[in-house]
């Protein structure tokens, strides 16, 4: 079974543009999370989605945001983006938020 | 609020030896605690989680865990290091499969 997929793997920026980033689960995982990870935050938690709807979000601007579609593939979208906001983010799966996350290779965003 | 702690920044053991990487969480009730791995430039593999039942879980690697409520720590060890584990290690804590919080990461060097 191939695992959580996540597109593009590298993408560079400058301030103030968006970006969305694209995440597609294991196949048959219903429950979708994502994660930013800094040199200087570490791994933080952004939202969890699960049949497309926002259950769980974290300490992040309205900057920040993301959807679910009906065949459980995600994207995240970051807004007028700052420096800070370069990380990789990364994308976890699971059947159901009450199971195991796998994490996907992540999506290396450079903020320029 | 969930917390986790990985005292050590970085650890060095020789090829062979054995390893044990610390994490101590705070949580008021019990938690759902995991060690992750990740290798560079790759998302976060699972060696292990911890929910219920048994204190000594076993995981994937040879590597095992053992939950001890009295001290708050969820301690990884592996008896023979290979070099091949060399890489970043996370610990994790949650309410639920959900909503992770994790440690700052700790770097395993493995000396020849």
């Amino acid at each position: 079974k191939a695992g959580v997929t996540q597109t593009p793997r590298y993408l560079i920026k400058t301030r103030g543009q968006q970006v969305t980033l694209s995440c597609s689960p294991i196949s048959g995982h219903r429950s979708v999370s994502w994660y930013q990870q800094t040199p200087g935050q570490g791994l933080q938690f952004l939202f969890e989605y699960f049949s497309e709807t926002q259950r769980n979000k974290g300490n992040f601007p309205g900057r920040f945001s993301g959807r679910q579609f009906s065949n459980s593939r995600s994207e995240m979208n970051v807004s007028t983006l700052e420096l800070g906001d370069s990380a990789l983010y990364l994308c976890a799966s699971s059947p159901t938020p009450g199971e195991t996350q796998y994490f996907g290779p992540g999506t290396r965003l450079l903020v320029l | 609020a969930q917390s986790v702690t990985q005292p050590d920044i970085h650890i060095t053991v020789s090829e062979g030896a054995s390893l044990e990487l610390r994490c101590n969480y705070s949580y008021g009730a019990t938690p759902y605690l995991f060690w992750y791995v990740q290798s560079p430039g790759q998302g976060l593999q699972l060696l292990l989680k911890y929910f219920s039942g048994d204190t000594l879980v076993q995981g994937i690697k040879g590597f095992e865990a053992e939950f001890k409520r009295s001290q708050s720590s969820f301690n990884l060890r592996k008896p023979s290091v290979h070099w091949s584990d060399a890489a970043e290690y996370f610990c994790a804590v949650g309410t639920g499969f959900q909503k992770l919080v994790f440690g700052t990461g700790t770097r395993l060097l493995v000396s020849p």
